[in-house]
């Protein structure tokens, strides 16, 4: 079954604010990861944090690590109207390499 | 150059038709996979390789056959094709340092 489900499932915002998307997961894990996705665009990797990890930062990209709450959470600051895509957290449990990947967050900067 | 690539970007066809798509990463990864994702963008893996090796099949109808000639390669074949099968494969390599995926652009097939 699905291992990671993100909230919310869209979010409007403009140009300047920041963006803030959650994920939940369901069973210990070696690490998460964040992904973007443009339309009609593969995947792209934005950053990885581990189980042991509670905070890392690139760039304008901040993901925080609950293992107790089973949650993150990626904030990215002053968005950009470029910053338009969906992103997806992705899990690997821990015992396996597969990554499962949640719904994904639609989110929409306006100019 | 582009370091996971899928051919064909996009594909319409039949229903009861065969289509493949194939793929090819040039990052000298062990591991590919095979993701389907549908309509609602929700991305289920399907296969698993690891040096040429099937690891992974996720109850996948064995209408789908991967076959991967050689590390760098993971082709996906489709035998009669269904009104379900219309969505996005992504191909994907990953990396066993990083854990990282890299994922190809992804090929649209649609079912007719």
């Amino acid at each position: 079954s699905q291992q990671g489900e993100e909230d919310p499932q869209a979010l409007s915002i403009q140009e300047g604010e920041n963006a803030t998307m959650n994920c939940s997961y369901k069973t210990s894990i070696n690490n998460l990861q964040w992904y973007r996705q443009n339309s009609g665009r593969g995947l792209v990797h934005l950053i990885l944090i581990r189980s042991n990890e509670r905070e890392k930062h690139s760039g304008r990209l901040r993901v925080t690590l609950d293992t107790s709450k089973k949650s993150s959470s990626l904030l990215i600051t002053a968005s950009r109207a470029a910053d338009t895509a969906s992103y997806f957290c992705a899990t690997t449990v821990v015992g396996y390499s597969t990554l499962t990947f949640g719904k994904g967050t639609m989110l929409l900067v306006s100019p | 150059d582009t370091a996971v690539s899928q051919t064909p970007k996009y594909l319409v066809t039949q229903m009861g038709n065969d289509k493949s798509i194939k793929c090819e990463q040039n990052l000298g990864h062990d591991t590919m996979y095979w993701y389907k994702q549908d309509s609602k963008k929700f991305l289920k893996i399907m296969f698993s390789y690891n040096n040429k090796e099937l690891i992974i099949n996720e109850t996948v109808p064995n209408r789908f056959s991967p076959k991967s000639p050689d590390k760098a390669h993971l082709n996906l074949h489709i035998n009669s094709l269904e009104l379900g099968d219309s969505a996005v494969y992504f191909c994907a390599s990953r990396d066993i340092n990083t854990g990282e995926l890299f994922f190809g652009e992804g090929s649209r097939l649609t079912v007719l």
